[in-house]
């Protein structure tokens, strides 16, 4: 059973601009998890979808948006970018509180 | 607020030995638990979980649970250089992925 993908890998931003960052969960998982990973915060949570609405929500800021689609993929958009953003980004698909993480999305803002 | 406290480390231990990693947590409506790992640059992997009290084996992993001290631990048997790398331990109490708290890991090092 193949894993979560993210997509990009890697992304550089300047400050002001927006991003978008993709997510497909594992085959069968309907719901997907965003994270952010810096190493002074540890993993924080930003918000959970379940078939298409969003079920769960942490405590960032409203520049931080997500959507779920039918096929269970997500994305995560992130507005007027500040340098503070600068993190991994990650995914995971989950199944009775067992999260499995993707890859993650290096995102630096300079 | 629900917290999961882990020393951050780094913890070394020399190859071969055992690494006994620990991690206790606040709320006590938490109903399971898991570990992860996480090599530097990489995204955590799941290596263990337990629900019930006591010890719960696989390979050379071995998770404890001691819900009355509101304490896990996880063993790691004849420590090898590729188990070097943080552990995170997360408590989660139900509902939708908000009832999952991590901690913010421990760094393991094992010593050729």
């Amino acid at each position: 059973k193949a894993g979560v993908t993210q997509t990009p890998r890697y992304l550089i931003k300047t400050r002001g601009q927006q991003v978008t960052l993709s997510c497909s969960p594992i085959s069968g998982h309907r719901s997907v998890s965003w994270y952010q990973q810096t190493p002074g915060q540890g993993l924080q949570f930003l918000f959970e979808y379940f078939s298409e609405t969003q079920r769960n929500k942490g405590n960032f800021p409203g520049r931080f948006s997500g959507r779920q689609f039918s096929n269970s993929r997500s994305e995560m958009n992130v507005s007027t970018l500040e340098l503070g953003d600068s993190a991994l980004y990650l995914c995971a698909s989950s199944f009775r509180g067992e999260q499995y993480f993707g890859p993650g999305t290096r995102l630096t803002v300079t | 607020q629900k917290e999961v406290e882990q020393n951050s480390g780094p913890l070394s231990v020399p190859e071969g030995a055992i690494a006994s990693l620990n991690c206790t947590y606040s709320d006590r409506g938490s109903q399971s638990f898991f570990w992860y790992r996480q090599y530097s640059g990489k995204s955590p992997e799941l290596i263990m979980f337990i629900y019930s009290n006591g010890d719960k084996e696989d390979g050379r992993f071995t998770a404890q649970l001691n819900k009355a001290s509101q304490y896990v631990s996880l063993l790691i048997r004849d420590s090898q250089p590729s188990d070097s790398a943080t552990y995170l331990c997360a408590a989660y109490s139900g509902g939708g992925a908000d009832g999952l708290t991590f901690g913010k890991g421990t760094h393991l090092i094992i010593q050729p």
